[in-house]
């Protein structure tokens, strides 16, 4: 059955620290997408990164960065030199089908960044 | 970025009342979501649309309708509110074929007192 685990609920670190937020999916499919989305306080839902499974190359975007692991089904995402601004909770989510209906989430990392 | 609109943004009103929460896009994407979100938790698809005249039941059961008569509109309506529809709800469309990422709005938080 389709699963995302997000193991961290809570990380407090203070600003300029790196940190990596965990996913682990769970899927039969060999087809199947990767999603990184950021809630801020603010609560609009802003998307990061697609990956599908396809393609384990991993993606730097300025301080972020995502490792795709197959081997260990995760998708993890790090956060190179944090800003107060980066404080938000993060999703993980995982879509196996044609449509994002079937979009499956984590619960959420809360992540906050002390000046 | 988004062009994606939740009307209201708050709403606090009394059990049993009708209430309709707005959601309407610019960018002419066929499918259209609502999810439901306890604060800082996961989220729960609870409707959504492939296109006009399209609408399905999410994973998440709902006494909630909804309705899809025009590709930018797509609202949702409680009949009856209770307290447990206590939440936030959040209006989501995307384009393309699948697997496209999702436009969110700024969400309704609804509390029924």
């Amino acid at each position: 059955a389709q699963k995302v685990t997000q193991a961290q609920t809570e990380i407090s670190v203070v600003e300029k620290e790196d940190v990596t937020l965990d996913c682990v999916y769970e899927t039969r499919d060999t087809t199947y997408y990767l999603f990184w989305y950021k809630q801020p306080p603010s609560g609009e839902l802003v998307f990061l990164i697609r990956r599908n499974s396809f393609d384990e190359q991993n993606e730097i975007s300025g301080r972020y960065s995502w490792n795709f692991q197959k081997s260990t089904s995760s998708f993890n995402f790090t956060i190179t030199a944090s800003q107060v601004v980066d404080s938000a909770v993060y999703f993980c989510a995982l879509s196996e089908g044609d449509s994002n209906y079937q979009l499956i989430w984590g619960a959420g990392t809360k992540l906050i960044i002390k000046p | 970025e988004a062009d994606i609109y939740q009307t209201p943004r708050y709403l606090v009103i009394g059990t049993g009342k009708k209430i309709t929460l707005e959601c309407s896009q610019t960018m002419g994407h066929d499918k259209m979501y609502w999810y439901q979100q306890d604060p800082g938790m996961e989220l729960h698809l609870i409707h959504y649309s492939y296109g006009v005249n399209s609408t399905e039941k999410g994973d998440l059961s709902s006494e909630s309708t909804v309705s899809r008569i025009r590709t930018e509109h797509f609202p949702l309506t409680l009949e009856s509110a209770r307290p447990s529809h206590t939440s936030q709800y959040l209006c989501a469309s995307s384009a393309g074929a699948g697997n496209e990422k999702l436009f969110f709005g700024s969400g309704t938080q609804l509390s029924v007192l």
